[in-house]
Formats: structure tokens, C-alpha cells, sequence
């Protein structure tokens, strides 16, 4: 199975800069790595995807090494409605099945 | 936005109660799945539609099932309803061609 691996929480001051890491070093060619966020038990929002190269949306920008083994989400001024589950997701290859793990709590704090 | 609905929203039943929690798109996906989730866990497939007709069992086994009879709706069904099954369910779609999955806002159950 294609798996992911987050640091099960952080905290990050309002205003600055929230980074979340992720390690999918089984991750094949082909496969992208989707980025959302559940906040309290609503149902999770996509924020954001890429194959290869840096992305950039209103929400935050993604990161992924050359390797594709890791990427960073960045939200870029945190707030407090940004405090919420953040899942690095990849699909488990050639099914349809996206694997969620448990991802990271981020706490911003005031 | 996503226009993705799932009702009701929280339901409070007793055992032996056969369910069905409602999930309906208003955007003409083909691909609709059903998630369970219990709090401050990971989400698990339990159910997954291609198209019209068309359901699979994900990885967690469930008791229940489900039907997709029209494109836009994908009900799940539990038919004799028991403490265990005290979760979150949720419902996405996403359309073919894209892996970006969009969520409802989840069905709370809880079984006495």
C-alpha cells in the first residue's frame, strides 16, 4: 500500500509561516500527492495537489524534493480557523483506494 | 465549492434499527465513496462506486451496503444497526479524470 508519514502534531504562532512535512518514499512515478484538511469532524477539504513541480494556490504552496520521497505544505500567514488535521494523501497505485493515515494537528496559536 | 450533501447530520438510534444514511452530488461524478471515521482516527474506505450500478467493498469490512441506481445518489444502508457501528460516515465524489475527492459534511451515528 502507498503510505504516508506525518509528525502527529505541531503548533505554529498566528501570522507565521505553518509547515507540514510529509515522507511518501514509496511513492511510484506517476502518482501524485494531495494535501487536505479536516477541521473539528467536518468533512475533510481539499487544499491542494502536485505530481513533480512546486504548486501554489490561495490556500498554500506544496513542496516535493526532487525525489518525490517528501513534500511540505505551506500555509503561509497562519490563523486561527487554520487550526485543523492536515492529511498528505497518495493513491495506492493502479486502484482507487487513497490512503489517509492519521495526519497532523496543527494547533495555531494566539 | 463542492455541492456534496449527506443526511442527516446526526442520528441517535437504537440497536436492531435498520438505517440509511443519504448522500447525494449535485455535480454529476461518476466516482462516489463512503469513508468511516471514528474520532481522532484515520479514515477508511468501506464502499465504492464507479458509475450507475457499479459498488465495491473498500478495505474495512461493514455491515453495511449500498446501491447507486442514480448518478447523483449513493445511499448507504445498515440493516440491523449495533453499538459497534457508533462512527462518522462520510461520502465523497470526485469526477473521472481527477483524483481531487470532494467531501460531505458527515453523518454522526450513534447506536445505543
Amino acid at each position: 500500500d502507498a503510505k504516508t508519514t506525518q509528525p502527529p502534531s505541531m503548533d505554529c504562532a498566528e501570522g507565521r509561516a505553518a509547515n507540514l512535512p510529509c515522507n511518501h518514499s514509496t511513492i511510484s512515478g506517476n502518482e501524485y500527492v494531495y494535501w487536505y484538511r479536516q477541521i473539528h469532524s467536518q468533512g475533510p477539504q481539499y487544499i491542494i495537489h502536485g505530481l513533480k513541480n512546486n504548486e501554489t494556490n490561495e490556500m498554500a504552496s506544496l513542496i516535493i524534493t526532487e525525489d518525490r520521497k517528501s513534500s511540505t505544505l505551506i500555509l503561509p500567514h497562519a490563523t486561527l480557523r487554520d487550526t485543523a488535521v492536515y492529511y498528505c494523501i497518495v493513491k495506492d497505485p493502479g486502484t482507487y483506494k487513497y490512503i489517509f493515515g492519521t495526519g497532523t494537528r496543527l494547533k495555531v496559536l494566539a | 465549492e463542492a455541492d456534496i450533501y449527506q443526511t442527516p447530520r446526526y442520528l441517535v438510534i437504537g440497536t436492531g434499527k435498520k438505517i440509511t444514511l443519504e448522500c447525494s452530488q449535485t455535480m454529476g461524478h461518476d466516482k462516489m465513496y463512503w469513508y468511516q471515521q471514528d474520532p481522532g482516527m484515520e479514515l477508511h474506505l468501506i464502499h465504492y462506486s464507479y458509475g450507475v450500478n457499479s459498488t465495491e467493498k473498500g478495505d474495512l469490512s461493514s455491515e453495511s451496503t449500498v446501491s447507486r441506481i442514480r448518478t447523483e445518489h449513493f445511499p448507504l444502508t445498515l440493516e440491523s444497526a449495533r453499538p459497534s457501528h457508533t462512527s462518522q460516515y462520510l461520502c465523497a465524489s470526485r469526477p473521472t479524470g481527477t483524483d481531487t475527492q470532494y467531501f460531505g459534511p458527515g453523518t454522526r451515528l450513534t447506536v445505543l
